[in-house]
């Protein structure tokens, strides 16, 4: 079964910050990969995705993914944190052909502060 | 605009009395699910539907049942709510080939 590791729960970062969100899967076979973000009382809105191709996704806001398949892993990263950027953020795995359920990690909590 | 909805938005029971939540999609997506988000929890499935009067259970199946009459309709029913069932419930839909999903705005559901 699939299954997804988000390693932190809750970071603080100052404003200009520089962020890394950790997320590793378990999958058997080949994988799309997702980062979504949550807004406070907002709804999941995607943020970046990997289907193929060059591992390193570049997505909204900013934010970049990078896709290493030895490590099983999809990092998040953001050079420059700001205040808008607090949020819930959640990794997220199927398997290629789609035909799987999408399954979530538990989320990270991010809170930049001034 | 391309979107998927949910009504209501905020509800409060009690025990026992049956409600259902709709979620409607205009995007011809043949895949839906459903979602419940509790913290420190993340995101886990109730049920799924790969297509109409296609419909599996997801990680968290127990207390709830979804009908997929339609294509554009996903109804989440609880039969008689329980106070553990106090969640905040999103519906998604996706569609081939990669099925990245698009998700509604969310049901806070509080039984008491």
């Amino acid at each position: 079964a699939q299954s997804v590791s988000q390693h932190n729960h809750h970071v603080i970062l100052s404003e200009a910050a520089s962020l890394e969100l950790g997320c590793n899967y378990s999958y058997g076979g080949t994988v799309n990969l997702f980062w979504y973000v949550q807004y406070p009382g907002q709804h999941l809105q995607l943020l970046l995705k990997y289907f193929s191709g060059d591992p390193l996704v570049k997505g909204i806001k900013g934010f970049e993914a990078e896709f290493i398949k030895s490590k099983f892993s999809f990092n998040l990263r953001k050079p420059s944190v700001q205040w808008s950027d607090t949020a819930e953020y959640f990794c997220a795995v199927n398997s290629y052909s789609g035909n799987t359920p999408l399954v979530f990690g538990k989320g990270t909590r991010l809170s930049v502060i001034a | 605009e391309a979107q998927v909805t949910q009504n209501p938005r905020y509800l409060i029971t009690v025990t026992g009395k049956k409600l259902t939540v709709t979620c409607s999609q205009n995007m011809n997506h043949e895949y839906m699910s459903w979602y419940r988000q509790d913290p420190g929890l993340g995101l886990r499935q109730i049920y799924y539907s790969m297509n109409v009067e296609v419909t599996d259970k997801g990680d968290v199946p127990e207390g709830y049942k979804v009908s997929r009459k339609e294509k554009r309709n996903f109804p989440l029913i609880l039969e008689s709510p329980s106070p553990n069932q106090t969640s905040l419930y999103f519906c998604a839909s996706s569609s081939p080939p990669n099925y990245e999903q698009y998700f509604g705005p969310g049901t806070r559901l509080t039984v008491t």
